[in-house]
């Protein structure tokens, strides 16, 4: 069963429009979030991070939300650009990881592609 | 500054045969992890080290054995290939923390 469900493998979004990318979460225990970028042929890279004491997260034209009673969050990226296009993965730590010793959990990740 | 750096970055294995992947980090990082990508099925982690000659098992760990001798060094290794193991491999190493940092990847094809 997977925990952790980014359920859009792809998106299609016009240059200068907001992006959107949605992830759900089943497990309660959950008290980190992150999000990571990965284009073709290299290593994930990490974007942005929340704390489930926080409900919002911004960085630059990158703002994660989190809505813990939903068990969901989003990424929005605003104005979306050329350079956006990749795949996104959501990721998790555990409240028990000791600080994220024990890894993260992914979803299975979303393409999003920006149309010029 | 290298970072995270794999070795091989593609290999071709017949079934059966072995082999070992190769991650070193120059970071000084404490925690280092090995996933695997499938299509479609995002990242899995496979094994992991909290430190210098520790090791934990992931959730996908049947088949792969896994070594740090050096806190700079994680080697994962399979013994026995198996078609299944076709994957690309990511090696990943963070200080004590979220601060994740992931290297290139080395694509694995079993034949």
């Amino acid at each position: 069963d997977q925990q952790v469900k980014q359920n859009s493998p792809s998106l299609s979004v016009q240059e200068g429009r907001i992006s959107i990318l949605n992830c759900d979460y089943t497990n309660s225990m959950f008290d980190y979030f992150l999000w990571y970028k990965k284009y073709p042929a290299e290593g994930p890279t990490f974007l942005i991070s929340i704390s489930s004491i926080k409900d919002k997260n911004e960085d630059g034209r990158f703002t994660v939300f989190l809505n813990k009673s939903a068990k969901h969050l989003s990424l929005h990226i605003v104005p979306s650009q050329p350079g956006d296009s990749a795949v996104y993965f959501c990721a998790a730590v555990l409240k028990t990881s000791g600080g994220g010793a024990d890894g993260l959990t992914f979803g299975k990740g979303t393409h999003l592609i920006i149309q010029p | 500054n290298a970072g995270v750096t794999q070795t091989p970055k593609f290999r071709v294995l017949k079934t059966g045969q072995s082999m070992t992947l190769l991650c070193a980090q120059d970071m000084n990082h404490e925690y280092m992890y090995w996933y695997r990508q499938d299509p479609g099925m995002g990242l899995r982690l496979i094994h992991y080290s909290v430190g210098e000659g520790t090791t934990a098992k992931g959730e996908v760990p049947d088949g792969y054995n896994v070594s740090r001798l050096k806190k700079q060094n994680f080697l994962l290794g399979l013994e026995s290939a198996a078609p299944s193991q076709t994957s690309v491999y990511f090696c990943a190493s963070s200080p004590r923390g979220y601060g994740y940092t992931f290297g290139s990847g080395t694509r694995l094809t079993v034949v």
